[in-house]
């Protein structure tokens, strides 16, 4: 079993500010571990992965996120933030289980930015 | 190379009509998912395809919901009658998983959507 906890349904910023969204996982199998955005009547894009090489993984538009298993966290992280960071940002867990890829949603974080 | 094709785009039905929508894969990805997004929610799987065989449709509303992966590449899903609550997004999602259920392609990548208006 897997499941995915997103500890903030919305995080308000000022822009040139950091931005943490915080994630926490559970999994059975070794997981994998995803961030995904999605701008308003968009389709989910991927920001960064996290597959078992490093913890600290870079992904795009300045994010990263670091993997700390004895917490089992994975925190999505941007020094500072801009105005078109504006979005629904989901972490996804998943595990390989019987043969099959199956990958679990976050609720998601409604990331708000001010001028 | 062209990413995960859906149409349409929007829809708007009466409740009580049928309604399908259609998903095409990228190119040589095995793993087909579809899933529907409520409003302020994250995506909840429908249905997965390992080629042409539905291998968890648990989440499935079986007695009006129905779909299909002919040939292991493109699919629809069908909504029959459709009811007001079954307003929402619905997302497909494909990608390359090894033949021990490895991830090849390490991510899912999703099409734009299908938003669906039940009046």
């Amino acid at each position: 079993a897997q499941s995915v906890t997103q500890l903030d349904s919305h995080v308000s910023v000022s822009e040139g500010t950091p931005v943490l969204l915080r994630c926490n996982y559970s999994s059975s199998y070794s997981p994998s571990l995803f961030w995904y955005v999605q701008h308003p009547n968009k389709g989910l894009q991927l920001l960064l992965k996290y597959t078992s090489a490093a913890t600290l993984v870079k992904g795009i538009n300045g994010f990263e996120a670091e993997f700390k298993k004895s917490e089992t966290s994975f925190h999505l992280t941007k020094p500072s933030a801009h105005m078109s960071d504006a979005a629904e940002y989901f972490c996804v867990v998943s595990g390989v289980g019987g043969g099959s890829y199956i990958p679990t949603f976050g609720r998601g974080t409604s990331l708000i930015v001010h001028p | 190379e062209a990413g995960v094709v859906q149409s349409p785009r929007y829809k708007i039905i009466e409740k009580k009509q049928p309604v399908a929508f259609w998903c095409n894969p990228i190119s040589g990805h095995n793993t087909l998912y579809w899933y529907r997004q409520n409003l302020g929610q994250g995506p909840e799987l429908l249905i997965r395809y390992e080629n042409e065989e539905a291998v968890d449709d648990s989440q499935l509303p079986k007695d009006r919901f129905s779909a299909e992966r002919l040939k292991g590449v493109d699919s629809t899903l069908k909504i029959q009658p459709a009811e007001l609550g079954d307003s929402a997004v619905y997302l497909c999602a494909s990608t390359l998983v090894g033949f021990r259920g490895e991830l090849r392609s390490h991510e899912q990548f999703f099409g734009p959507g299908t938003r669906l208006t039940v009046l």
